[in-house]
């Protein structure tokens, strides 16, 4: 039951705005966000704990909505460092692991 | 601080040869640890996770084997590779019972 990230990809100039989402169809605990540049590991950028919950960091926040299973990313004011792929990571707090989603690549472009 | 180390960065295999890759961790005590693989342009496979040091779940039947010999310690190994067994190999570690996992630099495997 992996999550279902959309879109796949997508194309900005800098300054735009962006969102990313994760939906599951399994009762979810929590979910996290991650970026990945090309060549290098995925970095952890937050997680969103089960409670309908909304985070921000700097320029980049998230919720998640428990009733749809559900999460959002939200990039404003795209800087070209965004650029990247984007995976959300879903836990049903049952075990060990994350369900990991397909990715999402964002390009950013002057 | 806690730190995660892998090594080599890069590696070009035969097929055939054996495999060893090592991974550890500083900052934390009794982690879970994780092994991932990533193809080109693709998303994560869990491999193997450890909750302790000898305890290791294998989530894809391969011709791969991890171990746990110390607590920070997670090694990932093979007797003979397959080429499909080239990819971005990454290991995880989580310190915290809400489980986010920080990635070391991963180690780019080409078997020839």
């Amino acid at each position: 039951q992996q999550p279902v990230q959309s879109p796949q990809a997508v194309i900005l100039r800098e300054g735009e705005d962006a969102v990313i989402n994760c939906s599951s169809s399994k009762a979810l605990y929590s979910v996290h966000w991650y970026r990945q540049k090309h060549g290098e590991a995925p970095v952890f950028l937050m997680i969103l704990l089960k409670g309908g919950e909304q985070k921000g960091h700097e320029k980049i926040s998230a919720s998640f909505n428990e009733k749809k299973q559900q999460s959002s990313l939200y990039l404003t004011a795209s800087q070209l460092s965004y650029s990247g792929t984007y995976f959300c990571g879903t836990s049903d707090g049952g075990n060990y692991q994350l369900i990991w989603g397909a990715g999402t690549k964002l390009i950013i472009k002057p | 601080s806690q730190t995660i180390h892998q090594w080599p960065a890069t590696l070009v295999q035969p097929v055939g040869s054996p495999l060893s890759l090592e991974c550890t961790v500083e900052g934390t005590s009794n982690p879970n640890l994780y092994w991932y693989r990533q193809a080109a342009g693709r998303g994560l496979q869990l491999l193997f996770y450890s909750v302790g040091i000898g305890q290791i779940s294998s989530e894809v039947p391969q011709n791969l084997s991890a171990s746990r010999p110390q607590d920070r310690q997670f090694i990932l190994s093979s007797k003979k590779l397959l080429l499909s067994d080239s990819g971005f190999y990454l290991c995880a570690f989580s310190g915290s019972s809400y489980n986010e996992q920080f990635f070391g630099p991963g180690t780019r495997l080409t078997v020839l």
